[in-house]
């Protein structure tokens, strides 16, 4: 069964860093790109970026690049999305969804919130 | 950036009613769209992918149609369990973008 779970809930400061994870289990990790989508409180989906665990090879939506990194460890099936300073306007739900080759997501996580509040 | 305006942005039906949603592109995505429903709390779920395939153990009632800026989400007879909010998404390049949604409400 094709899983992805995710870290949990998380309270932060603004400027602080966080690094939130995503682990894949049930299908080989390193064939299929993973998506980050972000959902902020009482609004839509938003795209944020994909990498590919074999290769690390990373596309970021415009809006979200320089803003956040999104990476992989291929050796533990888990990749994981980083803020190096914490905004309030981070506050959202994010997702990790497994990503079919025209970039459909066919899989997801089950969401971390990431609340940013001093 | 391709734009994907959804409509309506809410649609008050009843169970039993066919639902029909709307998704229009700003330019040609070809088949390359998808469909996924979200309910409260919930993560959303893959329905429909390259604009008419169903997804594995979907039901036979969701069907999707359309090709280059205009698709449509059919639900053929609703189900107390499909008010939910159903966003659509194009993957015709690796900018990838979605709707901002279509709410399915009881009357």
């Amino acid at each position: 069964e094709v899983q992805l779970v995710q870290s949990g809930a998380e309270v932060k400061k603004p400027g602080e860093s966080l690094k939130i994870s995503c682990k894949g289990s049930g299908y080989s990790f390193t064939t299929y790109w993973i998506g980050w989508v972000r959902q902020m409180p009482g609004k839509g989906l938003e795209w944020m970026g994909i990498i590919y665990p074999s290769d690390s090879d990373t596309r970021y939506s415009p809006s979200f690049q320089g803003q956040v990194t999104i990476s992989a460890d291929k050796s533990i099936s888990t990749a994981y999305l980083q803020w190096s300073s914490l905004k309030a306007s981070d506050t959202a739900i994010y997702y990790c969804a497994r990503t079919l080759d025209a970039g459909t997501f066919d899989y997801w996580g089950q969401g971390t919130l990431v609340t940013v509040s001093s | 950036e391709i734009v994907l305006t959804q409509s309506p942005a809410t649609l008050s039906l009843s169970p039993g009613e066919r639902a029909t949603l709307s998704c229009r592109a700003s330019q040609s995505v070809g088949s390359y769209l998808a469909w996924y429903q979200q309910k409260p709390g919930q993560a959303p779920r893959l329905l429909i992918y390259d604009a008419s395939n169903r997804a594995t153990g979907i039901p036979a009632r969701f069907s999707g149609s359309g090709s280059g800026t205009d698709f449509t989400l059919t639900i053929s007879s609703l189900e107390p369990e499909d008010f939910a909010v159903y966003y659509c998404q194009q993957c015709r390049n690796w900018l990838l973008t979605f709707g901002g949604g279509t709410k399915v409400e009881i009357k």
